[in-house]
């Protein structure tokens, strides 16, 4: 009963590259919101997907970010041109339906480092 | 607007002894949800507790209670017997049930506790 799968759990990317994060949400959950978590700071939100459709992207970047939930495969938070300022932990949770009371359900992020 | 404040940057506990982690809150929801998350050093976000607004009680979970007291729009985490595998960062967070804020969970920016011997 695997959990919010995240991958990679630490990337390393210099500035100008891109960079991919994927999330593969849990078996039967159907949402997929995005936080981005700065050094010292809570987690601050980014945007809720679900298959094929994105409901709310009121926490994203206006440039260089980007999201996605295919109808097949995880969800991919993309990140072009990466800055040092990008450099951060990302989650992923899920939750089987859109008010998850106890739903969400975090992955163990992924850490980007840009240099 | 919603939003979660934790005045608490650092806690220091006896091993055995219990806690109480402050949260204070501010929506205009008239429905709300709140959570508590830890975040040991290895990085992941572990889910706690929940409290709905209308609940009538305050909720537990083991070791964990939530002070709920909603005029003063609190929701104080209380951990018990603490252990020294509780050493770690602790987010309050909360959710609305608007269409602007059902969707996301807004955090605070968290307590740092220390378990000592």
């Amino acid at each position: 009963n695997a959990g919010v799968m995240q991958n990679p759990r630490h990337l390393v990317r210099r500035r100008g590259q891109e960079a991919r994060l994927r999330c593969s949400p849990m078996k039967g959950h159907s949402h997929v919101y995005w936080y981005r978590q700065l050094p010292e700071e809570g987690l601050k939100f980014m945007v809720y997907l679900q298959k094929e459709n994105i409901i709310d992207e009121s926490g994203m970047p206006k440039e260089r970010f980007s999201a996605e939930f295919p109808k097949e495969g995880p969800s991919i938070l993309r990140i072009q041109q990466v800055v040092r300022g990008d450099s951060a932990a990302y989650f992923c949770a899920s939750s089987p339906q859109r008010q998850g009371n106890y739903g969400y359900t975090f992955g163990s992020g992924t850490r980007l480092t840009v240099v | 607007a919603q939003k979660i404040t934790q005045t608490q940057p650092g806690m220091f506990v006896q091993e055995k002894e219990a806690v109480t982690l402050d949260c204070t809150y501010d929506t205009s929801d008239p429905s709300y949800g709140l959570f508590w998350y830890k975040q040991p050093s290895s990085g992941e976000m572990i889910f706690l507790i929940y409290q709905g607004s209308y609940d009538q009680q305050n909720a537990t979970e083991g070791r964990y209670s939530l002070n709920f007291q909603k005029a003063r729009k609190s929701a104080n985490l209380v951990i018990s017997a603490s252990q020294l595998g509780d050493s770690a960062m602790y987010f309050c967070a909360m959710r609305g049930a608007n269409t602007g804020t059902a969707s996301k969970l807004t955090f605070g920016t968290g307590t740092r506790l220390q378990v000592t011997l």
